[in-house]
C-alpha cells in the first residue's frame, strides 16, 4: 500500500456542528500532517504529529482539534468552524528517518462551512 | 523570513516544447527540494525531490539545483497537454520535523 487515504472527500457543515476528517496510511511512515489549502494558495502547515505526538501547532484556532490515535491514523475533529474555514485539508505523511524527506500527500477534504 | 519565490505565470508552452519552472529560495541552509504538480482540485502530487547540487533526472522531468545562487528549476520535455498544472516549490526546513515551505506555484498552460 503506497498512498495515503482520506475521507470523506467532500463535507458540509454548519457553523454548530461537530465533524471529524480522517487520514490513514499503511506505509510505515512515523510523520504525518495536516494542511489547510485555499484556492490558488499553497497549502499552510497547521499541525505536525512525529511518532504519534504532536510535534508543531502552528497557532491554529482551538475549534481544530488532531488526533493520532495510533501510527497509521490520523483524524481531525472539527466544531464551531466559520465560513472562512472552508477550504481543501490536506493530509501528508512521511518515513520520518533522517535522510528521507519527501511527504506524500492524500486527495484531500473539500470542507465548505455554511 | 524564510522565502520560496516562484513566479505566478500562467507559463504558455506549445506541445511538444521544454517548459521550464523556476524557483529561488532565501535560506542559505536549506538541503531538500521539492517539486509538486496539483492539477485543478486535486492534492498536490510529488513529481521530483531533489537534494545535491546538479541535475537529477527522471523520464520527461529534470530538476536543477545551484545551491551558490539559491535557485531550483523544474525542466518538463516534451510537454503534453496533460502537464497544464500549478507546478509548487517546496523547501524543506531546517526543524526535525521537515516542515516544508512552499512557493505560490507557477500554473503551467501547454497548448496541443
Amino acid at each position: 500500500d503506497t498512498e495515503v487515504t482520506q475521507t470523506p472527500k467532500h463535507l458540509v457543515m454548519g457553523m454548530t456542528n461537530k465533524k471529524s476528517l480522517k487520514c490513514e496510511q499503511h506505509m510505515g511512515h512515523r510523520a504525518m500532517y495536516w494542511y489547510k489549502q485555499k484556492a490558488k494558495k499553497p497549502p499552510e502547515l497547521m499541525f505536525v504529529y512525529s511518532y504519534e505526538k504532536l510535534s508543531i501547532n502552528e497557532s491554529v484556532p482551538s475549534r481544530f482539534s488532531p488526533e493520532c490515535p495510533n501510527s497509521s491514523l490520523l483524524n481531525l475533529h472539527l466544531h464551531a468552524l466559520q465560513p472562512e474555514d472552508s477550504a481543501l485539508y490536506l493530509c501528508a505523511s512521511r518515513l520520518a528517518l533522517a535522510a528521507y524527506n519527501e511527504q506524500f500527500f492524500g486527495p484531500g477534504t473539500r470542507l465548505t462551512v455554511l | 523570513q524564510k522565502e520560496v519565490e516562484q513566479n505566478s505565470g500562467p507559463l504558455s508552452v506549445p506541445e511538444g516544447a521544454i517548459a521550464s519552472l523556476n524557483c529561488t529560495y532565501s535560506d542559505r541552509g536549506s538541503q531538500s527540494f521539492f517539486w509538486y504538480r496539483q492539477y485543478s482540485g486535486k492534492s498536490p502530487e510529488l513529481i521530483m525531490f531533489i537534494y545535491s547540487n546538479g541535475d537529477k533526472e527522471d523520464g520527461r522531468f529534470t530538476a536543477q539545483l545551484n545551491k551558490a545562487s539559491q535557485y531550483v528549476s523544474l525542466l518538463i520535455r516534451d510537454s503534453q497537454p496533460s502537464d497544464s498544472a500549478t507546478y509548487l516549490c517546496a523547501v524543506k526546513q531546517d526543524s526535525g520535523y521537515s516542515t516544508l515551505t512552499f512557493g505560490k506555484g507557477t500554473m503551467l498552460l501547454v497548448s496541443p
